[in-house]
């Protein structure tokens, strides 16, 4: 079974400062892709940072980076210099390859104080 | 401009009724999904279509059908309503390797 666990439903980070969101994934397939995605208060889903299973480093996109264990089998988003914009919902998203099933996570609340 | 369509942004049902969610997109992508959110929550996945021509159950498909009419359009019927099913539907659609995209959502009530 294909399964996507976030376990921090809120967190709060002083702007400026890094913030890393957890993510862990169950998944028997051997390829597959990871994704996060942003969610602010408007709605609208916003793409961030995709991590491949067979990616030797890790993602980087501008301020965002994918910290990947496999062995593990987690996924954690980190945020560097937080600015008041990343306050959002942010998701963790998986896709094997085989079943070209993308499932989601719950989610975690994030508020950037000033 | 280039990204994923999704009509109507709002609407209002009576229980029992029936309507259709539509959804385009016009990046060329062969995989197409229907979410829906509910307060609070992740997206749970309705049905999905990994490429024109198959249609796929995902978490949540009980209530629903849908149709991928062509690569372009893939549609979400409800076919009798329930309040249950009030939550905000998001289409998406796109490729593994380069993330996917979503519309900007519907947001159903039923009453």
């Amino acid at each position: 079974a294909q399964k996507i666990t976030q376990t921090q439903p809120g967190m709060f980070v002083q702007e400026k400062e890094a913030v890393t969101l957890d993510c862990t994934y169950d998944t028997s397939d051997q390829s597959y892709g990871l994704f996060w995605y942003k969610q602010p208060s408007s709605g609208e889903m916003i793409f961030l940072i995709y991590q491949g299973s067979y990616d030797e480093q890790n993602a980087t996109e501008g301020r965002y980076s994918l910290n990947f264990q496999k062995a593990r089998k987690s996924a954690n988003l980190v945020i560097s210099a937080s600015q008041l914009g990343d306050s959002a919902m942010y998701f963790c998203a998986m896709r094997p390859v085989n079943t070209g099933k993308l499932i989601f996570g719950q989610g975690t609340t994030l508020q950037v104080k000033p | 401009n280039a990204g994923v369509t999704q009509t109507p942004k709002f609407q209002v049902l009576k229980t029992g009724q029936s309507m259709t969610l539509q959804c385009a997109q016009d990046m060329n992508h062969n995989s197409m999904y229907w979410y829906r959110q509910d307060p609070g929550m992740g997206l749970r996945l309705i049905y999905y279509s990994a490429s024109e021509g198959t249609t796929d159950k995902g978490e949540v498909p009980n209530g629903y059908n849908v149709s991928r009419l062509n690569k372009r359009e893939f549609s979400l019927r409800l076919e009798s309503a329930a309040p249950s099913q009030t939550s905000v539907y998001f289409c998406a659609s796109g490729r593994r390797d380069y993330g996917y995209t979503f519309g900007s959502g519907t947001r159903l009530t039923v009453v």
